[in-house]
């Protein structure tokens, strides 16, 4: 079946500008993650969501970064006045539930260039 | 703060060899330790994965081995092919409850043929 999708792949965007960056995850999976993966440096969890419980923001660098799941599928990360530290690949997963046992699926991720 | 440290940074490994890849982390309530495999603009993919109840797990020529007291895990590749040429990541989840992975740095592996 399908695996987790992102879009758009690259985006190059001005300092100041706003982003807005999307995952679709696997079909019944009510778990989805957002984490961020800077060059050379391990992946950095963001945000999670567990059906329809409260987020767990606690990664999330500072206040220019928001995420929503809309109807328990679709997310979408928003960057609001982006800097160039902002960028790096953004990647989504997704797992059946958030379980701690339970693999996470990750998507091919969003190239995000500041410039 | 990194929360699971991971070395080496990279190695280059002959076909056929053993490439070796050790992880220590400092948080005890850790209860879940997967590796991922990253291929070049792909998603990381689970690897292997291990709990703390266990000392070593081999799926293939993977292997996970697991040390509680030391705090520290590896990774063995044996019979290291061209195809194993990745980036890896070890990772740790938990307590229960927490479900966000903790990444370390990752491992840039090459094999020659």
């Amino acid at each position: 079946g399908a695996g987790v999708s992102q879009s758009p792949s690259n985006k190059v965007t001005e300092k100041g500008k706003d982003v807005e960056l999307r995952c679709d995850p696997i079909s019944g999976h009510t778990a989805l993650y957002w984490y961020r993966q800077s060059l050379g440096q391990g992946l950095e969890f963001l945000i999670y969501f567990q059906g329809n419980s409260a987020p767990d923001k606690s990664g999330l660098p500072s206040d220019r970064f928001s995420a929503e799941r809309t109807g328990g599928s679709v997310s979408t990360l928003t960057i609001q006045r982006t800097q160039q530290e902002d960028s790096a690949v953004y990647l989504c997963a997704s797992s059946q539930k958030a379980a701690i046992y339970n693999e996470q699926f990750f998507g091919p991720g969003t190239r995000l260039t500041v410039l | 703060q990194q929360q699971v440290k991971q070395s080496p940074q990279s190695l280059i490994v002959q076909k056929g060899g053993i490439s070796i890849i050790n992880c220590a982390y400092e948080n005890t309530a850790f209860d879940y330790f997967p590796w991922y495999q990253q291929f070049p603009g792909k998603g990381p993919a689970l690897l292997i994965a291990i709990r703390p109840d266990v000392s070593e797990k081999k799926e293939g020529r993977f292997t996970i081995s697991f040390n509680k007291s030391a705090k520290q895990f590896s990774l063995h590749i044996m019979d290291s092919q061209p195809g194993d040429s990745a980036t890896y990541f070890c990772a740790a989840r938990g307590p229960l409850g927490d479900y966000k992975l903790s990444f370390g740095a990752g491992t840039t592996v090459t094999v020659r043929a």
